[in-house]
């Protein structure tokens, strides 16, 4: 079965500071990824996906993500945070060829802009 | 193009109560998923449907039942309401990458 963990439940980062966000997931093939944002009150929306290819992938919003297959992992980074930037953050992982392709998530991470 | 709407946005319900939440996308996409958020737990799939006169179970579907309308609508009802069921539901379709578009919730209190 597949599963993903975000290991930060909050995060604080000043203004202007670069952010990273970490994403790990268990499953047996290569996966699709995804990272999604949710601001308060709002529903989710992508950010940025990955299904092959190249290891980084370029998001909205100045966001980006690298792919470590040895690693597990799909962590999120920006360079330079914007306080519009504080949402939550969800990574999620899709199964190829499976039932109406189904996506598993994380518990999300929450992020804090200091000005 | 709306993409995909949620109604009511807001729902007070006393236990016992039954209700039906509505969830409707535009994008002619095959599968349309529940979600419920709680806090701490991220999203949990309540049940899906891979296509129109389809739908699954999810991870949590005790005290819920789905109705795929047909290809635009997809129904969550809840038919004797608990306090358990108190939550932020969210519908969602998905296209053929696997990008999943997401309504902007119902909030749902049992009280």
């Amino acid at each position: 079965a597949q599963s993903v963990t975000q290991p930060d439940i909050h995060i604080t980062v000043s203004e202007g500071a670069s952010l990273e966000l970490r994403c790990n997931y268990s499953y047996g093939a290569t996966p699709y990824l995804f990272w999604y944002v949710q601001s308060p009150g709002q529903g989710l929306q992508l950010l940025l996906k990955y299904f092959s290819g190249d290891t980084l992938v370029q998001g909205i919003k100045g966001f980006e993500a690298e792919f470590k297959r040895s690693q597990s992992s799909f962590n999120l980074r920006k360079p330079s945070v914007h306080w519009s930037d504080a949402a939550e953050y969800f990574c999620a992982v899709g199964a190829m060829n499976t039932n109406a392709g189904k996506s598993t998530f994380g518990d999300g991470t929450t992020l804090t802009v200091k000005p | 193009n709306a993409g995909v709407t949620q109604t009511p946005k807001f729902q007070v319900l006393k236990t016992g109560q039954s209700m039906t939440l509505q969830c409707a996308q535009d994008m002619n996409h095959n599968s349309m998923y529940w979600y419920r958020q709680d806090p701490g737990m991220g999203l949990r799939l309540i049940y899906y449907s891979a296509s129109e006169g389809t739908t699954d179970k999810g991870e949590v579907p005790n005290g819920y039942n789905v109705s795929r309308l047909n290809k635009r609508e997809f129904s969550l009802r809840l038919e004797s309401a608990a306090p358990s069921q108190t939550s932020v539901y969210f519908c969602a379709s998905i296209d053929i990458t696997y990008e999943q578009y997401f309504g902007p919730g119902t909030r749902l209190t049992v009280t």
